[in-house]
């Protein structure tokens, strides 16, 4: 079965950090493109960050640039979200997701939940 | 960023009846391949996204045939031919064409 299971969702105080972690089953991991996707509570989705299949191309949204940084580990399945100076309005649930080419991501995880307080 | 603009934002819809959204990008979305990058997502209550529909009208492997997609340049529909109770939630258009992003959502409910 093609999965992605997710962890590392916390509350944090403004100015913490949080690493986010997504393992992959049931498909050949690098093959693929993989994205992170949140969502705000009671909003709607928005990309975060993607990479390319063997982590030298990478891309962000302009309001985490130099804040988070995305990596993968191809040899353990695994797709990363390291998140540093969290601000408030980086509160939602994240979502990693699997990219088979311009952005139409197929497999998503279960999501998990980032909660920063001030 | 291209901007996707979706209407309505909520849809009272009617078991059995026809459904329609609409979503429309501030500028076109065909990418040099030739190829449009549009694809609906559906988020029911609770649950992560699934994808329904990529490049604009190609349906995903379990998806039923009442829902179909079409458009072109920078106008797409999600069609429901006849709402089921299960198509309740919230459907998303997503260009991937430059930096992906995401219309509003349309909430269709019951």
């Amino acid at each position: 079965e093609v999965q992605l299971v997710q962890s590392g969702g916390d509350l944090v105080q403004s100015g913490g950090s949080l690493r986010l972690s997504c393992i992959a089953s049931g498909f050949t991991f690098s093959n693929y493109w993989m994205t992170w996707v949140r969502q705000a509570p009671g909003k709607g989705l928005e990309f975060v960050t993607k990479t390319n299949q063997d982590g030298s191309g990478k891309h962000y949204m302009d309001s985490v640039k130099g804040r988070f940084t995305v990596s993968r580990d191809n040899a353990r399945n695994s797709l990363y979200l390291q998140m540093n100076n969290l601000r408030v309005d980086d509160t939602a649930v994240y979502y990693c997701a699997r990219d088979p080419g311009f952005s139409a991501v197929d497999v998503w995880g279960q999501g998990t939940m980032v909660t920063v307080s001030s | 960023d291209v901007v996707m603009t979706q209407s309505p934002l909520s849809l009272p819809v009617t078991p059995g009846q026809p459904a329609s959204i609409s979503c429309r990008s501030s500028q076109s979305i065909v990418h040099s391949d030739g190829s449009t990058y549009l694809h609906w997502f559906q988020q029911r209550p609770g649950q992560s996204p699934r994808r329904l529909i990529y490049k604009v009208s190609n349906r995903d492997s379990g998806v039923p045939d009442r829902f179909s997609g079409s458009g072109s340049g920078t106008d797409f529909t999600l069609k429901i031919s006849r709402v089921e109770a299960e198509d309740i939630g919230v459907y998303y258009c997503l260009q991937g064409a430059n930096w992906p992003t995401f219309g509003q959502g349309t909430k269709v409910e019951i």
